[in-house]
């Protein structure tokens, strides 16, 4: 059974910088790509970044681009997301999928943590 | 961008109807269209890839048609399990891209 399990949320001041960890299980994680999606409070779906399974290609939001990283250690099943210059807007939950094989849609979800940015 | 365009934003229905929702790519995204299920509290989950299939652990009263740039999700018969917001997402090009989400709630 595929396993997600997010953490690293936290209240943050704008500005500030926050890692994300998604500890994966139950699946071949060096053979999948992955990616990050957050939610605002009350709000739709927003993909965030990608990464390829290899730990090469990766992909950003615009709205994140020059100040997330999306990153990987295979050797630990583990998925990150380094934020920095975090904004008001960047406040949201932040799910860890892992995407389908060959594919960039999201087959299983973690539970996600929630990033809250405000002084 | 490819921007996704979902519709109506809420769609309230009585217990045993049937639901259509829409979602409309701005250009071509082919097969490349996903749905998702989402319920208060809870991470979404993935309900149908290629625009028609079926994912895991769904009953065949869901189903997802069309190609291109126009695509509709099919609740045949309402259960009450079945309220909760669905989102489509095209995985055709990047960045991936979302709609805003179709709220299915008890008439």
């Amino acid at each position: 059974e595929v396993q997600l399990l997010e953490s690293g949320g936290d209240l943050v001041q704008p500005g500030g910088s926050l890692r994300l960890s998604c500890a994966a299980s139950g699946f071949t994680f060096s053979s999948y790509a992955m990616s990050w999606v957050r939610q605002a409070p009350g709000k739709g779906l927003e993909w965030v970044s990608s990464m390829i399974g290899t730990g090469g290609t990766t992909y950003y939001a615009d709205s994140v681009k020059g100040r997330f990283t999306i990153s990987r250690d295979n050797s630990k099943n583990t998925l990150f997301l380094q934020m920095n210059s975090l904004r008001a807007e960047d406040t949201a939950i932040y799910y860890c999928a892992k995407d389908s094989s060959g594919y960039y849609y999201a087959d299983s979800w973690g539970q996600g943590t929630l990033v809250t940015v405000s002084s | 961008e490819i921007v996704m365009t979902q519709s109506p934003a809420t769609l309230s229905v009585s217990p045993g109807e049937r639901a259509t929702l829409s979602c409309r790519a701005s250009q071509s995204v082919s097969s490349n269209l996903a749905w998702y299920q989402q319920k208060p509290g809870q991470a979404p989950r993935l309900l149908i890839y290629g625009a028609s299939t079926r994912a895991t652990g769904f009953p065949a009263r869901f189903s997802g048609s069309g190609s291109g740039t126009e695509f509709t999700l099919t609740i045949s018969s309402l259960q009450s399990e079945d309220f909760a917001v669905y989102y489509c997402q095209q995985y055709n090009g990047w960045p991936l891209t979302f709609g805003g989400g179709t709220k299915v709630e008890i008439k």
